[in-house]
């Protein structure tokens, strides 16, 4: 079945830094991708979702970028502030069932 | 919209107690699941509902745990004899039929068995 391997598991940056978090997927066919934020004691709160068809998407401040030829889907937070500390999970979609990566501790120290 | 719905937000157990967990997804959304969050395991997949019809419970541990959605409004996670190692964030998540790439979820209920 689809395996996905979320990277780096902890990630700290400066206020105003980038962050760079990383999924890799096995299965070609996989139509749909997503971003998803937790923080402490909640749900998960989608960001953003891209379907397979689409190499890049930016939307208030994130970019989603996709390359199908190396299975990888990224997720770059510019300029991150304190308020990004979170856990990010990466997701892919194929039918009805998704697959999260294990997710990336985000800490964004002022 | 108040989103996903999950009732209670904290539940403690004693071993062997049964649990009842309450979930009512966004209206008008077909689409139901259930997860489990551990940090050891993660986000895991236990039951998928699409039309209050159970479709996919792979990821149900088969002997104690059990899922039903008797109307649109409200889907229930019941687990018998409840054994420590079930203590786990349980997440419900919903989504409407045409859109695969998003779903929308509770805040989830930790369930704590002692």
């Amino acid at each position: 079945g689809e395996q996905v391997e979320q990277r780096p598991p902890h990630l700290s940056v400066r206020e105003g830094d980038s962050a760079i978090i990383i999924c890799t997927y096995t299965d070609s066919a996989t139509a749909y991708f997503s971003w998803y934020k937790q923080e402490a004691g909640a749900g998960l709160q989608l960001l953003m979702s891209v379907l397979s068809n689409v190499d890049r998407k930016e939307e208030q401040g994130l970019t989603v970028l996709l390359n199908k030829k190396d299975k990888r889907l990224s997720l770059n937070l510019t300029a991150a502030h304190p308020g990004d500390s979170a856990v990010y999970f990466c997701a892919v979609t194929n039918a009805y069932k998704v697959i999260f990566g294990k997710g990336t501790h985000l800490h964004v120290l002022p | 919209n108040a989103g996903v719905i999950q009732t209670p937000r904290h539940k403690v157990t004693g071993k062997g107690q049964e649990a009842t967990l309450w979930c009512e997804p966004i209206s008008g959304h077909s689409a139901v699941f259930w997860y489990r969050q551990t940090i050891v395991q993660g986000l895991e997949f236990l039951t998928y509902f699409r039309n209050q019809a159970p479709i996919d419970d792979s990821g149900m541990p088969k002997e104690r745990f059990s899922a039903q959605m008797p109307n649109q409004s409200h889907s229930t996670l019941k687990i018998q004899s409840t054994q420590p190692q079930d203590s786990a964030v349980y997440l419900c998540a919903s989504r409407s039929l045409r859109n695969y790439a998003e779903q929308f979820f509770g805040p989830g209920t930790r369930l704590t068995v002692l």
